[in-house]
């Protein structure tokens, strides 16, 4: 069966440091993958998406970047985090576009 | 570009009163349409979704949606709230005619339902 795993779950970094978060899937092949960030009192924004390695798409402007180093694994990272880089961070992925499985999130605070 | 509009962003209510939270969206193309229900605490679960075929939708827990299409919208009801269905619940698009295939989520509406 697909699993996917993501962790931290929990993480607290001072302003300007760097950032790391890990998404592995399991039990599939070239599924599409993405990071979503909801945000206090807000909805799920889509951050990143990527429908294969290498293959890397931006939805909003900001001080993340994401990578797909292997077919399921998928790295949203930042040089320098801000404030405003708080929020619950999802991945998630999708073989069709027809079902998604959603990670456990991550949540970060930035001090 | 997709957009989905969730209008309602808290909603109260007693137990057994009947359920309807608004959901549209705006694409003029083909769309899969989908709700999910986020338990405090938990992940997001899937409640329903329709890709084609009969517009009205059930799903889990007595949960049922209806898509119209003429008003882009995408309705989630309940005939008897419980205690329990206590969440935040958000609506989603994708687009079914790209590749891009990601969901695009309206802000969420928190269901507060008071026993």
């Amino acid at each position: 069966s697909q699993t996917i795993h993501q962790w931290p779950a929990t993480l607290v970094q001072p302003v300007g440091s760097p950032l790391s978060l890990e998404c592995t899937v399991e039990g599939t092949s070239n599924p599409n993958l993405y990071w979503y960030r909801q945000a206090a009192g807000r909805g799920l924004q889509l951050l990143f998406y990527s429908v294969g390695i290498g293959q890397i798409s931006s939805e909003v402007p900001q001080n993340l970047s994401a990578s797909r180093p292997q077919d399921r694994q998928f790295i949203l990272s930042s040089k320098k985090l801000l404030l405003s880089d708080s929020g619950f961070y999802l991945c998630a992925w999708s073989p069709t576009g027809k079902g998604y499985t959603f990670g456990s999130g991550t949540r970060l605070t930035v001090v | 570009a997709q957009s989905v509009s969730q209008h309602n962003h808290h909603v109260i209510l007693s137990e057994a009163a009947s359920l309807e939270l608004g959901c549209n969206y705006s694409y003029g193309g083909t769309v899969n349409l989908f709700w999910y229900v986020q338990y405090p605490g938990q992940h997001l679960q899937l409640l329903l979704k329709y890709f084609s075929g009969d517009p009205l939708v059930k799903g889990i827990k007595g949960f049922e949606a209806e898509f119209i299409k003429s008003k882009f919208s995408f309705n989630l009801r309940k005939p008897s709230v419980q205690w329990s269905d206590t969440a935040e619940y958000f609506c989603a698009v994708n687009a079914g005619d790209t590749g891009r295939r990601a969901l695009t989520f309206g802000s969420g509406t928190r269901l507060q339902v008071q026993p």
